[in-house]
């Protein structure tokens, strides 16, 4: 069945730490995203990616980076983690229009200590 | 700016009542207009597409609406259950801009 899979899906770790958010699709689709999202709070898009080799920053600022090396494949890491980005990154996908609309896969919970 | 408001930001229900949740958008220039479900600390769950085209999708208990000369859209959800609890979104493509412009959700609870 086609999805959109997020691994891990919770994830405490140490100040200071590298750390690698892993997003997958088998949906077929060009065009992949990342959000961020504090609780009880709005989405907001930090990068997002037309196709291989294309990677865009998106409206709110973020230290992590991205890479989209493959199609299916869309993984967001941060270098040196600081509890300040403790939140919740949920990956999504479109078609290049986004006229099927998007799929959200089930998101990373991240915790900075 | 395509700006997307929900209304109300919560909502308390008892089982079984039919419910309307709103959404308005400023600018009528869209492709498409989704509605989302999120649970408490879960990713979104697509439930409803509308295509700027169309005036309406339904989806077992869900119908939704869309009019773009009046930049709104409605879910409704008939004979609401406790398992109906969840923070809904709405989100609006932009047809200038390309990207997904979402509201700020409506919470619903669904009281046994």
């Amino acid at each position: 069945e086609a999805d959109i899979y997020q691994t891990p899906r919770y994830l405490v770790i140490g100040t200071g730490k590298k750390i690698t958010l892993e997003c997958s699709q088998t949906m077929g689709h060009d065009k992949m995203y990342w959000y961020q999202q504090d609780p009880g709070m709005e989405l907001h898009l930090i990068h997002y990616s037309y196709g291989v080799n294309s990677t865009e920053k998106g409206d709110l600022s973020s230290e992590s980076t991205v890479s989209r090396i493959r199609t299916e494949h869309f993984p967001l890491t941060l270098e040196s983690a600081r509890p300040s980005h403790t939140s919740q990154y949920l990956c999504a996908s479109s078609h290049p229009g986004g006229e099927d609309g998007y799929t959200f896969g089930s998101g990373t919970r991240l915790t900075v200590v | 700016k395509q700006e997307v408001t929900q209304i109300p930001a919560a909502l308390s229900v008892p089982e079984g009542e039919n419910l309307v949740l709103n959404c308005s958008f400023t600018d009528s220039a869209i492709y498409n207009l989704q509605w989302f479900r999120q649970d408490h600390g879960k990713g979104l769950t697509s439930l409803l597409l509308i295509q700027s085209s169309q005036r309406e999708q339904t989806s077992g208990r869900l119908n939704a609406s869309l009019d773009k000369s009046s930049g709104r859209s409605t879910l409704y959800i008939a004979a609401s259950q406790p398992g109906d609890s969840a923070t809904y979104l709405c989100a609006a493509l932009s047809g200038n801009t390309g990207k997904l412009i979402f509201g700020q959700g409506t919470t619903l609870q669904v009281k046994p």
